[in-house]
């Protein structure tokens, strides 16, 4: 069945240095991928999104670039900022109907001055 | 911008009571879903809905039950609470059109089940 992989649950980083997040993904359909950021104490939102191979999608800084070949969805950012300190969801939307979302466990990561 | 609101926002249950959990989207968006969040397993789909009188079942629907009496009002039922259900649970909205289209999250209610 379809799954989302994210292999680091805990990311420590100092700021001004770059990040990356893993998202590896499993599905028969025509992938659409998502990174869901959640600040402490809110609501899940949405970052950026992306279902066109090779191409990189960009938004607040970050970007992601999906790649079909290797089922990966990665998340970077040249340099973190203290407010980047958050928690990291990617989501995979399932096919062939796309009604639901498959989220990974998450990465949080924690910028340090 | 989307609009998804719950209630309560924060419950104390005991175990083997009855909770409801409420939410309201004014996104007049078809879908809604339920979701726990857990340390350790991000987000779990407990239920979820395609309009109105119109319940599915997510990844861990046991213990839940869900009900969707208005295109905009989606419950979360537990009948017989138990400390295992002890979470935060989130509440979303959406229409998946072509398998883009974004989920708009609540902020939340933080149930505790003693």
């Amino acid at each position: 069945g379809d799954s989302v992989t994210q292999t680091e649950g805990l990311v420590t980083l100092t700021k001004g240095l770059p990040v990356m997040l893993n998202c590896t993904y499993q599905t028969t359909y025509s992938p659409f991928l998502f990174w869901y950021v959640q600040h402490l104490n809110e609501a899940p939102k949405l970052l950026l999104k992306s279902s066109t191979d090779n191409k990189r999608t960009e938004h607040q800084g970050f970007y992601a670039t999906l790649h079909k070949s290797s089922s990966s969805f990665h998340l970077q950012k040249s340099s973190v900022q203290l407010s980047d300190s958050a928690l990291y969801f990617c989501a995979l939307s399932d096919g062939p109907n796309y009604n639901v979302l498959y989220f990974g466990s998450g990465t949080k990561l924690t910028v340090e001055p | 911008e989307a609009a998804v609101t719950q209630s309560p926002r924060n419950k104390v249950a005991v175990t083997g009571g009855k909770v409801t959990l409420s939410c309201n989207q004014t996104n007049n968006h078809n879908n809604m879903y339920w979701y726990r969040q857990d340390t350790g397993h991000g987000l779990r789909l407990i239920h979820y809905s395609y309009g109105a009188g119109s319940t599915e079942k997510g990844d861990i629907p046991d213990g839940y039950k869900a009900s969707r009496p208005s295109q905009e009002n989606f419950s979360l039922i537990l009948e017989l609470a138990t400390p295992s259900q002890t979470s935060v649970y989130f509440c979303a909205s959406g229409d998946p059109g072509q398998g883009m289209a974004e989920q708009f999250f609540g902020p939340g209610t933080r149930l505790t089940v003693l």
